[in-house]
């Protein structure tokens, strides 16, 4: 079936940094794939869409220059929050949609970010 | 605009009772995609079922069931004879046409006591 991975699983930082996530469909080609943010006990809110080679799409709400979102290739696309602020520690899932005829979307294991 | 409702927050069961989980969706797309999914407690998302607006049928798989029912707005999932692995929150969720912008409920957390 198909796969997608994400880099790192885990990762902590301190106040202020950048922490940069990758989302990789492994076997397929995803020119859409989507960002979203979980909190704690809550719900999944889908923050952006990201299409390869074009600006991603955000929610409302939503801040693009804290949330960088590169999609360079139909595998691969990247989530970078800048000056991370405790209030950034999620856990952030993207998801590949399948560029083929079924338009499936898979999702990746997630990212749990902690700031400190 | 789409929504999901899940209005059970948290069930808790007795292995071997049978639960149902409430899912009731608004869209006014015509063509649109229902999903269940189970989150256990390491995060990853396991999908269950993927249902079309144009497939009424229910589903079993094993202990799994799904009800799909237009008229209602609904799209419910029942597991028989509950297991302690069952035990995890679970997500219905509501994509259109092409399976973009997909708006999750908030969940039902499931505890399956032995």
């Amino acid at each position: 079936g198909a796969v997608v991975s994400q880099h790192p699983s885990r990762v902590i930082c301190k106040s202020g940094t950048s922490v940069k996530i990758e989302c990789r469909s492994l076997d397929f080609q995803a020119t859409t794939m989507f960002w979203y943010r979980q909190f704690p006990k809550q719900s999944l809110m889908l923050m952006a869409t990201s299409n390869e080679g074009s600006k991603a799409t955000y929610e409302q709400g939503v801040e693009k220059d804290k949330f960088l979102i590169n999609h360079a290739s139909l595998t691969l696309s990247t989530l970078t929050v800048t000056s991370a602020h405790p209030e950034d520690s999620s856990f952030y899932i993207c998801s590949a949609r399948d560029s083929g005829q079924t338009y499936e979307q898979y999702f990746g294991p997630g990212t749990r970010l902690t700031v400190t | 605009a789409q929504k999901v409702t899940q209005a059970q927050t948290e069930i808790s069961v007795v292995e071997k009772e049978d639960v149902t989980l409430d899912c009731v969706y608004e869209t006014r797309d015509t063509t649109y995609y229902l999903f269940w999914y189970k989150q256990p407690p390491s995060g990853e998302l396991v999908f269950l079922i993927r249902r079309n607006s144009f497939d009424e049928q229910n589903e079993i798989s094993g202990r799994y069931s799904w009800n799909f029912q237009k008229s209602t707005s609904s799209f419910n999932f029942t597991i028989t004879a509950s297991q302690v692995v069952d035990s995890a929150v679970y997500f219905c969720a509501l994509s259109g046409w092409n399976n973009n912008d997909m708006r999750f409920g908030a969940g039902t957390r499931l505890t399956v006591k032995p």
